[in-house]
C-alpha cells in the first residue's frame, strides 16, 4: 500500500519567514495530494491540494509543489504569521488502494 | 449547518464499558470514514464505507464495529473499552474515495 513520509516533525520559524514541509510517497499511481491544517483542539481542514497533472499550485501565501518523478511534494508558506501555528498533514491518494494515507504531521510554530 | 457532525464531542467512561459515537453528513457524499488520532497526532484510518458498504477495514480490534444505516450516517460502536482506546475519533466524508475528505469536529474519548 501507500506509504507517506513527512519531514520535519517540528518546525519553528520567526514571524515573516518562510516555512517548508516536505513529503514523499511510495505509490507511483498516486494522483491526488491534499494538505491539511489542524489547529489545537480542532479538526483537520484542507488548505490546499494538487493533482498529478500539475507541478505547482498557489493560493495567496501558501503553495504546493509536486515532483512526480521523485515522488515528493512540498508545502511552502511565505510571510508566516502566528496564526499559521498548527499541525500540518500531507496526504496522498493511492489509485489502487482507493484511500487517503496521511503523513505523520509537522508541528509548525511561528514565533512572534 | 455543520457538514459533518458527530456526537458526543467528549466522552469519559470506565474500562469495560460499551459506547457509541454517531456521525452524520449532509453533504450528499458517498464515502464516509472513521479515523483515530492518538496522542502523537497520527491520523490513522479505521474504516471506510461507500454507499453503506464497507470498503476499508484496517487492522482494528473486533471490539470496534461500524454501522452505516444509510449513506449519510456512519456510527462507531466500541465494546469492552480499554485504556488504549483513549484518543480522538474523527468521522469524515468525501464525494468518493479519491477526493478531498471533510472531517467532523472529533470525539474525545477518555477511558479511565
Amino acid at each position: 500500500g501507500e506509504n507517506v513520509e513527512q519531514h520535519p516533525s517540528t518546525l519553528s520559524v520567526q514571524e515573516g519567514d518562510s516555512a517548508v514541509i516536505k513529503c514523499t510517497y511510495s505509490d507511483s499511481a498516486s494522483n491526488y495530494f491534499p494538505w491539511y491544517k489542524q489547529e489545537l483542539g480542532k479538526r483537520p481542514q484542507l488548505i490546499i491540494d494538487i493533482r498529478s497533472n500539475v507541478g505547482e499550485k498557489k493560493d495567496q501565501r501558501i503553495a504546493v509543489t509536486l515532483n512526480k518523478t521523485a515522488k515528493h511534494f512540498s508545502l511552502h508558506i511565505t510571510e508566516t504569521q502566528p496564526e499559521d501555528s498548527a499541525v500540518y498533514f500531507c496526504a496522498a491518494v493511492s489509485g489502487s488502494a482507493r484511500q487517503l494515507t496521511f503523513g505523520s504531521g509537522t508541528q509548525l510554530t511561528v514565533l512572534p | 449547518d455543520t457538514a459533518v457532525s458527530q456526537t458526543p464531542k467528549y466522552l469519559v467512561t470506565q474500562m469495560g464499558n460499551d459506547k457509541s459515537i454517531k456521525c452524520e453528513q449532509n453533504l450528499g457524499h458517498d464515502t464516509m470514514y472513521w479515523y483515530k488520532q492518538d496522542s502523537k497526532k497520527f491520523l490513522k484510518i479505521m474504516f471506510s464505507y461507500n454507499n453503506k458498504e464497507l470498503i476499508i477495514n484496517e487492522t482494528v480490534p473486533n471490539r470496534f464495529s461500524p454501522k452505516s444505516p444509510d449513506k449519510a450516517h456512519l456510527n462507531l460502536h466500541i465494546n469492552s473499552l480499554e485504556l488504549g482506546d483513549s484518543a480522538v475519533y474523527f468521522c469524515a466524508s468525501s464525494p468518493d474515495s479519491r477526493n478531498t475528505i471533510y472531517f467532523g469536529e472529533g470525539s474525545w474519548l477518555t477511558v479511565v
